[in-house]
């Protein structure tokens, strides 16, 4: 299993600039979330989902969107980027009640 | 806003030591995980302890909770060098169980 994977690993966006990130997990995880990590910070939750077709906000929703069309993918997208949005994003994925797997992270600067 | 908060911030210790780190949260949870996370990687579950269970083990880690006080602590025993990493303590406030909130986090350093 690749567990959940992310992509790109880095990104480079002039303000204004749209983007999706992509997250993807193959082990038939219900859950799904997005998280934000600045520096000499904890994760911020962005967005999750408990399944197809689900999703709702988390702590920091604003500039951001997702969707959930399969249990697999999770992608969030950046509709205006701006340079508060400079960040590590990462992706997470769990059962119920269970820990959540982590993705790699993918790193966005903003300029 | 962030329900853990964990403390201290930076731990050195000698290898062979052992590292306890606390967490203290504001709300009811279902229940509190804690996490490492090497520099520059994705966070890895460590343990998850649910709101009914006072301790829990795992390997050289035992966790404890004390939802009286809304807190918990992380002990890791014999510390190793490879056990150098930030860890963190999220609670489930969601009745989803995905809706994790974050602390901050403590930096955990072992020296050889």
């Amino acid at each position: 299993n690749a567990g959940v994977t992310q992509t790109p690993k880095f990104q480079v966006l002039k303000t204004g600039q749209s983007m999706t990130l992509q997250c993807a997990q193959d082990m038939n995880h219900e859950y799904m979330s997005w998280y934000r990590q600045d520096p000499g910070m904890g994760l911020r939750l962005i967005h999750y989902s408990v399944g197809a077709g689900i999703t709702d906000q988390g702590e920091v929703p604003n500039g951001y969107n997702v969707s959930r069309s399969t249990t697999e993918d999770f992608p969030l997208r950046l509709l205006s980027a701006a340079p508060s949005q400079t960040s590590v994003y990462f992706c997470a994925s769990s059962r119920p009640k269970g820990g959540q797997y982590f993705g790699p992270g993918t790193r966005l600067t903003v300029t | 806003s962030q329900q853990g908060e964990e403390d201290p911030q930076a731990l050195s210790i000698q290898e062979g030591e052992n590292a306890t780190m606390n967490c203290s949260y504001k709300t009811s949870i279902n229940n509190l995980q804690w996490y490492r996370q090497n520099s520059g990687r994705g966070l890895v579950h460590l343990i998850l302890i649910r709101s009914n269970e006072r301790e829990k083990h795992s390997g050289r880690l035992r966790v404890t909770l004390d939802t009286s006080k809304k807190s918990s602590s992380l002990l890791i025993t014999a510390s190793r060098a490879a056990d150098t990493a930030s860890y963190f303590c999220a609670t489930d406030e969601g009745q989803a169980g995905t809706a994790l909130i974050f602390g901050k986090g403590t930096t955990l350093s072992v020296s050889s």
